[in-house]
């Protein structure tokens, strides 16, 4: 049973450029969470998604940064032009449904996550 | 944004030690989750918490959610070489979806 998974696992862009980071979802889990951790720092939220929705993009910032996740293959977190503060590692989570609502016990698994390092 | 605390930043005890964490808030959280991290790795869900009071064991972790809803904490008896990681509680707020997490913990464990 695969667990969620991401990549690439190390992306190297110069200042200027775009980085696309993938995630696929453990199998049966909808939902999608896209975290970020700066070094030495806690995982920061950023955007959840369900198939083809944006449910909440608070924590993205509010240029250069996209998240989808279509109806068919990997949610794809998006950063164009990027900037060497955003060299961090992306983590990508799942739940089979949507967490915190009450009365559900879950709770989101993460993938290995990608490392970006803008030059 | 809400923050969960998380203290000291580094832990360092000999093999076979039991070690406490502890992870405390402001505000209230309805469920606690205690993952570890492993370097170059993703979090790991080790203990996850949903009703205040609950104390709940996996292998030779104990956690507990606490009583006041704004608090948790994390215990490993007889630590062994494989427990050094990084230690980051998270929580969960209201009908929130996404998690809160501390800075988390670096544990060290010394032959």
């Amino acid at each position: 049973n695969a667990g969620v998974m991401q990549n690439p696992r190390h992306l190297v862009r110069r200042r200027g450029q775009e980085a696309r980071l993938r995630c696929s979802p453990m199998k049966g889990h909808s939902h999608v969470y896209w975290y970020r951790q700066l070094p030495e720092e806690g995982l920061k939220f950023m955007v959840y998604l369900q198939k083809e929705n944006i449910i909440d993009e608070s924590g993205m910032p509010k240029e250069r940064f996209s998240a989808e996740f279509p109806k068919e293959g990997p949610s794809i977190l998006r950063i164009q032009q990027v900037v060497r503060g955003d060299s961090a590692a992306y983590f990508c989570a799942s739940s089979p449904r949507r967490i915190g609502s009450g009365g559900f016990q879950e709770t989101q698994y993460f993938g290995p996550g990608t490392r970006l390092l803008v030059l | 944004g809400q923050q969960l605390n998380q203290s000291p930043q580094s832990m360092f005890i000999q093999e076979g030690e039991d070690v406490s964490m502890n992870c405390t808030s402001s505000s209230i959280f309805n469920t606690w989750l205690w993952y570890k991290q492993d370097p170059g790795e993703g979090p790991v869900l080790l203990i996850a918490l949903y009703k205040a009071g609950e104390l709940t064991s996996n292998g030779r972790l104990t956690a507990q959610f606490g009583i006041t809803r704004k608090d948790s904490f994390l215990n490993i008896s007889a630590s062994i070489p494989s427990d050094v990681g990084i230690y980051f509680c998270a929580g969960l707020e209201g009908a929130n979806s996404k998690l809160t997490f501390g800075k988390g913990i670096t544990l060290s464990v010394r032959p």
